[in-house]
């Protein structure tokens, strides 16, 4: 287990559609992170999970997000109904959190173009 | 609240020339962490260092060097004798007690090294 892989690395659809994205974190970490990245600015927090439980949410994260990592290990990270808006770079991490602090390794992200 | 600052949106060098990028920080924990990340083309981030809020000991590792001034909210980035193959966006965060640890990025600096 080399890094952070995300599927698929690039998406097109057409406004409407729903999409799916999976993201595998490195095996031992038990930090998960979604991040959403638009052009010429840094990533935005969406949402992140401990193990399977999903511990918060950001507001950027609207009621057509969900994500979900059932077995604490893969996550998926769903848009339904999907708008031009929603078109950016998203980018999973994984840390191993403990109480010196973590650091967060980073996927090659999805880039997203809905039409 | 939690905030960073890169102020330089864009950095031309030559190849040799040293650069540094700016980074200025803004918290209210006295336990905090702060990284740099490195963006190439490719969009991958690659972690390059992380610093605990009690150790303003700079760093080095190779042409890379890191100033920690806490009396300054800074933590600033100096590449020595730039290489075309440092030309990407570079990232600073930070992550405290009060967000949970989850990490806050600033908008990032592009920086071009020209052969």
């Amino acid at each position: 287990d080399t890094g952070v892989s995300q599927d698929p690395r690039h998406k097109i659809t057409k406004r409407g559609q729903n999409v799916t994205f999976r993201c595998d974190p490195i095996s031992e970490h038990n930090r998960l992170y979604w991040y959403r990245q638009t052009l010429g600015q840094g990533p935005e927090f969406l949402t992140y999970f401990q193990n399977e439980a999903q511990l918060e949410k950001s507001r950027l994260l609207s009621d057509r997000f969900s994500a979900e990592r059932p077995k604490g290990s893969f996550s998926t990270l769903e848009i339904q109904r999907t708008e031009q808006g929603d078109s950016a770079m998203y980018l999973c991490a994984s840390s191993l959190a403990s109480d010196l602090g973590e650091t967060q390794y980073f996927g090659p992200g999805t880039r997203l173009l809905v039409l | 609240a939690q905030k960073v600052t890169q102020a330089q949106t864009e950095i031309s060098v030559v190849e040799k020339e040293d650069v540094t990028l700016d980074c200025v920080y803004e918290t209210r924990d006295t336990t905090y962490y702060l990284f740099w990340y490195k963006q190439p083309p490719s969009g991958e981030l690659v972690f390059l260092i992380r610093r605990n809020s009690f150790d303003e000991q700079n760093e080095i590792s190779g042409r890379y060097s890191w100033n920690f001034q806490k009396s300054t909210s800074s933590f600033n980035f100096t590449i020595t004798a730039s290489q075309v193959v440092d030309s990407a966006v570079y990232f600073c965060a930070l992550s405290d007690r009060t967000g949970g640890f989850k990490t806050i990025f600033g908008a990032g600096t592009r920086l071009f090294v020209k052969a």
